[in-house]
């Protein structure tokens, strides 16, 4: 069994802070960890992926992510917000395995940047 | 490349009454899935599919039914709308053995009411 769970459905930074986005994962194997972003009406994109390759992951747009296995995390970072990073913002897993892979999202967090 | 491509954007049913949502993609991918999203609660699978002529339940499936008689197209039918299918539906599409590598395109979504 897999879940995702993210802290905090809303979070709200200033133009140029950090960015910090919470995502805990469960799963009875290695997981792929993902973070998807919805833009208002628009399909999820992917933004970046954990695939084992290494703990630090890079996406688009300067986020990224590191996974913490102690922790079960995969918290998303930004170093400065922009105003164009508003949005939504899913966290996903997938089991490490062949064949059919069930990914389970979060519930998702909404950024919104203040100027 | 169009990516995948749901139609219609946007529907009103009446309760009672049926509708077929489709979706196309282009980039040769075996899976297919059907997600709703709802405010709070994520993406939740309705449907997948593995391959073409092969169809499976997800988390959601009542009240919904699909087809998938070519590989590039996945249809999403509800038989007869009731207001808790009030949703946006979004559709997915990824390669058999990169989901490490690509993860799921989405559609832009199907803005659904049920009156």
């Amino acid at each position: 069994a897999q879940s995702v769970t993210q802290l905090g459905s809303h979070v709200s930074v200033s133009e140029g802070a950090l960015v910090l986005l919470r995502c805990n994962y469960s799963s009875s194997v290695p997981p792929y960890l993902f973070w998807y972003v919805q833009y208002p009406n628009q399909g999820l994109q992917l933004l970046l992926k954990y695939t084992s390759a290494a703990t630090l992951v890079k996406g688009i747009n300067d986020f990224e992510a590191e996974f913490k296995k102690s922790e079960t995390s995969f918290h998303l970072t930004k170093p400065s917000a922009h105003m164009s990073d508003a949005a939504e913002y899913f966290c996903a897993v997938s089991p490490l395995l062949s064949g059919y892979q069930k990914v389970t999202f979060g519930t998702g967090t909404k950024l919104q940047v203040i100027p | 490349n169009a990516g995948v491509t749901q139609t219609p954007k946007f529907r009103v049913l009446k309760t009672g009454q049926s509708m077929t949502l489709l979706c196309a993609q282009d980039m040769n991918h075996e899976y297919m899935y059907w997600y709703r999203q709802d405010p709070g609660m994520g993406l939740r699978l309705i449907h997948y599919s593995v391959g073409e002529g092969t169809t499976a339940k997800g988390e959601v499936p009542d009240g919904y039914n699909v087809s998938r008689l070519k590989k590039q197209n996945f249809l999403l039918g509800l038989e007869s709308a009731a207001p808790s299918q009030t949703s946006v539906y979004f559709c997915a599409s990824s390669y058999k053995r990169r989901l490490q590598d690509y993860g799921y395109t989405f559609g832009s979504g199907t803005r659904l009411t049920v009156v």
